[in-house]
């Protein structure tokens, strides 16, 4: 099945720096990659996504990159603002198999003022 | 509704009570997720229910825990003779047809003293 691994597992930016997150699939036949962000306490809450005829997606200050020859995307935050602290998770789904998202472990991104 | 709604949002129970959780998805989502995300931790996979098509239900960790979706619409999440370890927060997530976005409740946090 699929297998999604993700790091940094923690990253700490000044305020108005970029983040950068990234995760790798395991499943060529996943075509279809969302992120989520999780504030402490909250419901996990989709921020972007991208389907894998699309190599890039912007959104505001946010992005995404999808490389599906070396089956890995990232999540780019540009001008980082305090209220972007949160964790991120990264997730994919294939078109075979489980019909679920695969999630990854998860960034604590700390955005320090 | 507005959005996927959870009851209850909190539960307590002594070791060994069965429990049940309840999970109201966004109207018209044909697609409804499961996951248990433990402290600190990412999402589990649990188990997954698309229109009338059987569950999939590869991610319950053991034969304590079982779900059910009524209707294509509301689904409850049982688990018996509830053990400590399965203290955590349960989510339940809606989405649309094919690769449509997951949307994720508030949760059901769960502790089992």
């Amino acid at each position: 099945g699929e297998n999604v691994e993700q790091h940094p597992s923690t990253l700490s930016v000044q305020e108005g720096d970029s983040a950068v997150i990234k995760c790798t699939y395991s499943d060529s036949a996943s075509n279809y990659f969302p992120w989520y962000k999780q504030e402490l306490g909250k419901r996990p809450q989709l921020i972007i996504d991208i389907r894998s005829n699309v190599g890039e997606k912007k959104d505001q200050r946010i992005a995404v990159t999808l490389n599906k020859t070396a089956k890995h995307f990232s999540l780019h935050i540009t001008e980082t603002q305090p209220e972007d602290s949160a964790v991120y998770f990264c997730a994919a789904r294939s078109l075979t198999g489980r019909r679920a998202l695969t999630f990854g472990s998860g960034t604590r991104l700390q955005v320090q003022p | 509704g507005a959005g996927v709604s959870q009851s209850p949002s909190n539960k307590v129970t002594e070791k060994g009570k069965d429990v049940e959780l309840r999970c109201d998805p966004i109207s018209g989502h044909t697609a409804l997720y499961w996951y248990r995300q433990s402290l600190g931790q990412g999402l589990e996979f649990l188990i997954y229910f698309q229109g009338n098509s059987a569950p999939d239900k590869s991610g319950l960790p053991s034969d304590r825990f079982s779900a059910e979706r009524t209707g294509g619409s509301v689904s409850t999440l049982t688990i018996q003779r509830t053990q400590q370890e399965d203290s955590a927060v349960y989510l339940c997530a809606s989405g649309g047809v094919g690769n449509q976005p997951q949307h994720f409740g508030d949760g059901t946090r769960l502790s089992i003293l």
